[in-house]
C-alpha cells in the first residue's frame, strides 16, 4: 500500500514551459486535492475532485487544469508556466468519513 | 484578515517543557477542527482531531473553543522528536473546503 504517490519530486521549469505533475494514490478515496504550499502562507488549495469526473477550483486555480478519469489518478497541468508558481506543491487523498487527509512527498517546482 | 491565523514562532523550548500553541479561525460556521504536524521538507501529517469536548493522545491536548473562535494544542514533556512546524487546520460545514494555518514552528533543544 504506497498511499499517495507524487512524481517528480523535483523540476525546473523556463517560463511559458508547460508541464504535469502526477498524483496517484491506492487507497480508494474519493477525494483528492492539490496543494501549493509557500513560505509564510500555510497550504493553499488550487483544485479538487469529489470522484472520477468531478472536479472544482479551489483558492487559486488560475494557471492550473486538472482531471480525474479514474479514483486513482488526479494529474496538475501548468499550461504556461510562471515565476509566480515556483513552490512546493502537495496532493493529498481523502476518505470522507474520517476527514483525515493523506498526502504525498510533495514536488517542488522552480520557474525560471 | 486571514481565516485561520497562528503565531507562526518559533518557540524555542528545552527538552521536557510545556508548550502551548494557539489557533484562532474567522468562520463561526467551522466544524472541523485538526492539528497536523510537517517535518521540514516533508508533507503534512495528522496529529490529531479537535473534538468540542476536548482530547488527548498521550502527551498531546487539543482543546476547542467556539465561543472564542480558537483552538488549541499543549504538549508536555516536549522530546527532541518534536521539533516540527505544527498546522491548524478547519473544515467548514457541508463542503469540502479545508483552510490550512501557515504553522508554528517548535524547537525542542537539548
Amino acid at each position: 500500500n504506497a498511499g499517495v504517490t507524487q512524481t517528480p519530486k523535483f523540476q525546473v521549469l523556463k517560463t511559458g514551459q508547460s508541464m504535469t505533475l502526477q498524483c496517484a494514490q491506492d487507497m480508494n478515496h474519493e477525494y483528492m486535492s492539490w496543494y501549493r504550499q509557500d513560505p509564510g502562507m500555510g497550504l493553499r488549495l488550487i483544485h479538487y475532485s469529489v470522484g472520477a469526473g468531478i472536479t472544482d477550483q479551489g483558492e487559486v486555480p488560475n494557471g492550473y487544469n486538472v482531471s480525474r478519469s479514474t479514483t486513482e489518478d488526479f494529474p496538475l497541468r501548468l499550461l504556461s508556466a510562471a515565476p509566480s508558481q515556483t513552490s512546493v506543491y502537495f496532493c493529498a487523498s481523502m476518505q470522507g468519513a474520517t476527514n483525515e487527509q493523506f498526502f504525498g512527498p510533495g514536488t517542488r517546482l522552480t520557474v525560471l | 484578515r486571514k481565516e485561520v491565523e497562528q503565531d507562526p514562532g518559533p518557540f524555542n523550548v528545552p527538552e521536557g517543557a510545556t508548550v502551548a500553541f494557539n489557533c484562532t479561525y474567522s468562520n463561526s460556521a467551522s466544524q472541523s477542527f485538526f492539528w497536523y504536524r510537517q517535518d521540514c521538507r516533508k508533507e503534512p501529517k495528522l496529529l490529531m482531531s479537535v473534538y468540542s469536548s476536548g482530547n488527548e493522545d498521550g502527551r498531546f491536548t487539543a482543546q476547542l473553543n467556539r465561543a472564542s473562535q480558537y483552538i488549541s494544542l499543549l504538549i508536555r514533556d516536549s522530546k527532541l522528536s518534536d521539533s516540527a512546524t505544527y498546522l491548524c487546520v478547519v473544515k467548514n460545514t457541508g463542503g469540502f473546503k479545508t483552510i490550512f494555518g501557515a504553522g508554528t514552528r517548535l524547537f525542542v533543544k537539548a
